[in-house]
């Protein structure tokens, strides 16, 4: 089980805007910068929303990210087939137990 | 060109012992925050460990507490986890990945996969 909540899969056709959501808590994204990494299969991951809603270099603007309250999406508009990966949102946690770094289950999308 | 790159996985028994090494080239390691990430086979990321620049702060999640020791040595532009105690549940491609402190994981090694199995 995940500290951070995403939806398992999403789905979209080419053109199409789609919506990846991840919900936390207060001690994750209610108080932490939120972070987005697309995986492609037998690759590492790649940063690609990095403080709530900042894109890193490189990234289309196609790609981004929000955040609202101990909740975060992010948002893929001008669906491609490229985009076909998994997503991960993730956040630091001040758990009791000392710092640590959480991620979500992630979503795994397809382009239909 | 900025790189990270992971060696020292393999097959090992459940007890055993594992270290794993991260380089990092193109940039001014001893500048950056550092950790590793699994992920086991099908499955999502895990955080597993976290190093200051200066190897003053350190942070486990709880399924390594214990177990695990990240390390680095600046002068050397290397990463370390020594893994103790491995158990079948830590299995995984183990990546390293640079922290640029609040604006994210931005660089990651290609990983290196640990198998724990008898």
């Amino acid at each position: 089980q995940s500290v951070l909540t995403q939806p398992p899969s999403a789905s979209g056709t080419p053109g199409q805007r789609v919506t990846i959501s991840c919900s936390g808590s207060s001690s994750n994204i209610g108080s932490n910068y939120v972070y987005w990494y697309q995986q492609f299969p037998g690759t590492a991951p790649k940063l690609l929303s990095y403080k709530n809603n900042q894109r890193p270099s490189g990234v289309p603007d196609r790609f981004s990210g929000s955040k609202s309250g101990t909740s975060a999406s992010l948002a893929i508009s001008g669906l491609r087939s490229e985009d076909e990966a998994d997503y991960y949102c993730a956040a630091w946690d001040d758990s009791l137990s000392g710092p640590s770094f959480v991620f979500g289950g992630g979503t795994k999308l397809t382009v239909v | 060109e900025v790189q990270l790159v992971e060696s020292g996985g393999g097959l090992v028994q459940p007890g055993g012992s594992l270290r794993l090494s991260c380089a990092g080239s193109g940039f001014t390691f001893r500048s950056y925050e550092m950790n590793w990430v699994r992920q086991a086979p099908g499955k999502g990321l895990e955080w597993v460990s976290y190093i200051s620049s200066s190897a003053g702060m350190i942070y486990y999640a709880d399924s390594v507490k214990g177990r695990f020791t990240i390390s680095r040595d600046n002068a050397k532009n290397s990463l370390y986890l020594q893994m103790n105690s491995l158990r079948a549940e830590d299995t995984a491609v183990y990546y390293c990945a640079r922290d640029d402190s609040s604006d994210g994981f931005d660089i990651w090694g290609q990983g290196t996969m640990v198998t724990v199995s008898s």
